[in-house]
């Protein structure tokens, strides 16, 4: 079946500057791969996603990149904001109707400082 | 807010009880997602419905049980509880059910087993 790792498990940045989170995969017919944000005690919320036939995607300070040779996919957050701390969970699925595969990582922790 | 209702928000008990935890999709939805959020885990998925019929099944325990009903609510049923049963309970729905569908999340039901 599919693995998930994440990394880092905890990241600490100063605000203003990026943040790196990164994914790997196991499930080579994995197709679709998306990032949610899990604010303390709230419920998790997607941020981006990214599918297979894609390189990279960005929507305003977020951005995910995806190589699938490599089976590896990251997030990117630059210009970080206090605002931005919170947990991030990777996920990675393969095509359709397979859902009992759908692996979240084990999520990230970011902290901005201000 | 994502539309996705969960009941209780809170809920305390003693080992080896039984539980049910309440969810409604947001309006439209067809599909229904049940994720366990253990202290400082990701998210495990348990199990998935569609339109009454279960889609999926993840790491769900043979004392768990779930159900959706004609209305679409869904129900988990959790019995025989164990202290290790402690978590965050995540209700999510998303419009076909399919792995590439954006899955929007309940608030969540704190089950505390003492």
């Amino acid at each position: 079946g599919e693995n998930v790792e994440q990394h880092p498990s905890t990241l600490s940045v100063q605000e203003g500057d990026s943040a790196v989170i990164k994914c790997t995969y196991s499930d080579s017919a994995s197709n679709y791969f998306p990032w949610y944000k899990q604010e303390l005690g709230k419920r998790p919320q997607l941020i981006i996603d990214i599918r297979s036939n894609v390189g990279e995607k960005k929507d305003q300070r977020i951005a995910v990149t995806l190589n699938k040779t490599a089976k590896h996919f990251s997030l990117h957050i630059t210009e970080t904001q206090p605002e931005d701390s919170a947990v991030y969970f990777c996920a990675a699925t393969p095509p359709p109707y397979n859902f009992n595969k759908f692996y979240f990582g084990s999520g990230t922790k970011l902290n901005v400082k201000p | 807010d994502s539309g996705v209702t969960q009941t209780p928000k809170h809920l305390i008990t003693a080992t080896g009880q039984r539980v049910t935890l309440r969810c409604s999709p947001r309006s439209g939805d067809l599909s229904v997602y049940w994720y366990q959020q253990s202290l400082d885990q990701g998210l495990q998925f348990l199990i998935q419905y569609y339109n009454g019929e279960e889609r999926a099944k993840g790491n769900i325990l043979e004392r768990f049980s779930a159900q959706q009903f004609p209305d679409l609510h869904s129900e988990l049923n959790l019995s025989s509880l164990e202290l290790g049963d402690s978590a965050l309970y995540f209700c999510a729905s998303s419009v076909e059910g399919n792995p590439t569908d954006t899955q929007y999340f309940g608030p969540g039901t704190r089950l505390t087993v003492l």
